[in-house]
């Protein structure tokens, strides 16, 4: 079955500092990807997706994640945080069936030092 | 932002009571989902829809049973409450024919039995 796996439950960064959160998924065939950001009391938005072709996808909010097939991994990157990117970051994996289930991972939650 | 609204967003209930609460979207989208979020566990899909009156159970539908009479409207009910269901629910549409595993998601219902 499915599966994802997000190491980190927290990460801290200071602000200006670069920023690389794990996923790992665990899929027979090509996945498709997903990582969505949770601010405090909010629902769920999407960064980035990745479905085929380029392996470094670019998101919304300077965010960046690359595919590794032989690793299993979908990282997310930034090169420079700010105090607003403080959140739960959630990895996904669709389940590959036709009625678009997605599994989530655990998710990471973010903390930025000023 | 998608058009997704859920109603209530905060409710307090006893135990024993019956709970309904309601997903509603103005995007058409065929698919919807009830998910509910614990610490440690991310998001665990608790049913689906994937049309009118077509549903079907996800990880963690025991206590829940959902209707769909409309497109527009997806209802999560909780036949009895109990304290294990104090949680977060949110709801998310996804459209399959337009883009794979896309869900949106609405801001969330956070409920507490006593």
């Amino acid at each position: 079955a499915q599966s994802v796996t997000q190491p980190d439950i927290h990460i801290t960064v200071s602000e200006g500092a670069s920023l690389e959160l794990r996923c790992n998924y665990s899929y027979g065939a090509t996945p498709y990807l997903f990582w969505y950001v949770q601010s405090p009391g909010q629902g769920l938005q999407l960064l980035l997706k990745y479905f085929s072709g380029d392996t470094l996808v670019q998101g919304i909010k300077g965010f960046e994640a690359e595919f590794k097939r032989s690793q299993s991994s979908f990282n997310l990157r930034k090169p420079s945080v700010h105090w607003s990117d403080a959140a739960e970051y959630f990895c996904a994996v669709g389940d590959g069936n036709r009625d678009d289930k997605i599994i989530f991972g655990k998710g990471t939650r973010l903390h930025i030092l000023p | 932002d998608a058009g997704i609204t859920q109603s209530p967003r905060h409710k307090v209930t006893e135990t024993g009571t019956p709970v309904t609460l309601r997903c509603h979207q103005t995007e058409n989208h065929r698919y919807m989902y009830w998910y509910r979020q614990d610490p440690g566990h991310g998001l665990r899909l608790i049913h689906y829809s994937y049309g009118v009156k077509d549903t079907d159970k996800g990880e963690v539908s025991d206590g829940y049973s959902v209707s769909r009479s409309k497109t527009e409207d997806f209802l999560l009910t909780l036949e009895s409450a109990t304290s294990s269901q104090t949680s977060v629910y949110f709801c998310a549409i996804s459209e399959p024919d337009r883009e794979f595993y896309e869900q949106y998601f609405g801001p969330g219902t956070r409920l507490t039995v006593t």
